[in-house]
C-alpha cells in the first residue's frame, strides 16, 4: 500500500461545475495536509493547507479532512479551464527518525470550456 | 522574496559524468528538500536540511547521489557516474517551520543520454 494514494484519472468535469478530489494516507499520526496544483512542465504550487478535521474553505477551493477515516479531499467551485491541472496531495509522514513531506502520484484535472 | 531559486533550469549529460545543482532557498527558512520526479508520479523525497544539518536521506537514494549545505543557506545536489535512469525534475523545496508548507523552485530537468 503507498503511504499516499490519489485516484490518477484523468478526472473531466465542464466549466462551472464542481471538481472534488480525493486522497487517503497511511499514516494513523499525520498532522499536516497540504494541496499543491502543477501546471505540466511547472513545479508545484500551494493551494491549500490543512491541519484540522473538518472544513476549511479558501476562495473556490474547500479542503476536508477526517483523520479517523484517513481522508483527505479537495473540492473545486465553478471549475474554470484554467483549473486544468494536476492536484497533488501531500502529507507529513514519519520516515526512519523524521517526518518528512510525502506526496501522492497526482490527479489530472482536465475542466471543459 | 524572491522565492526558491534552481539553476540550472535544464541539463543534458551523458551518461557516467557527473552533475551538480543548486538551489537558493527563500532567505528566512530554516529548512531546505530536494525531492525528484518522473513524469506522471508524485515528487518523490531525497533529503532534508535543517540549516546546514543533513537531517534525513531517502532509503532508495543510491550512494552516487550527495547533498551540502555548507553555510546553511543555498544547498548542492550532486549526482556521480549519472546513469540512464537519474533522468527527471529535480525539485528544490524550503519550509519555514515543521509542518508548514513546503515552496517549490522551477526545478532542473535531467536528461542522461
Amino acid at each position: 500500500q503507498k503511504e499516499v494514494e490519489q485516484n490518477s484519472g484523468p478526472l473531466s468535469v465542464p466549466e462551472g461545475a464542481i471538481a472534488s478530489l480525493n486522497c487517503t494516507y497511511s499514516d494513523r499520526v499525520s498532522q499536516s495536509f497540504f494541496w499543491y496544483r502543477q501546471y505540466s512542465g511547472k513545479s508545484p504550487e500551494l493551494i491549500m493547507s490543512i491541519y484540522s478535521n473538518g472544513d476549511k474553505e479558501d476562495g473556490r477551493f474547500t479542503a476536508q479532512l477526517n483523520k479517523a477515516s484517513q481522508y483527505v479531499s479537495l473540492l473545486i467551485r465553478d471549475s474554470q479551464p484554467s483549473d486544468s491541472a494536476t492536484y497533488l496531495c501531500a502529507v507529513e509522514i514519519s520516515s526512519g527518525s523524521a517526518r518528512q513531506l510525502t506526496f501522492g502520484s497526482g490527479t489530472q484535472l482536465t475542466v471543459l470550456p | 522574496d524572491t522565492g526558491v531559486s534552481q539553476d540550472p533550469r535544464h541539463k543534458i549529460t551523458k551518461r557516467g559524468q557527473n552533475v551538480t545543482f543548486r538551489c537558493d532557498p527563500i532567505s528566512e527558512h530554516n529548512r531546505l528538500y530536494w525531492y525528484r520526479q518522473t513524469l506522471g508520479q508524485g515528487p518523490e523525497f531525497l533529503t532534508y536540511f535543517q540549516n546546514e544539518a543533513q537531517l534525513e536521506k531517502s532509503r532508495l537514494l543510491s550512494d552516487r547521489f550527495s547533498a551540502e549545505r555548507p553555510k546553511g543557506s543555498f544547498s548542492t545536489l550532486e549526482i556521480q557516474r549519472t546513469e540512464q535512469g537519474d533522468s527527471a525534475m529535480y525539485l528544490c523545496a524550503s519550509s519555514l517551520n515543521v509542518g508548514s508548507p513546503l515552496h517549490f523552485g522551477n526545478g532542473t530537468r535531467l536528461t542522461v543520454t
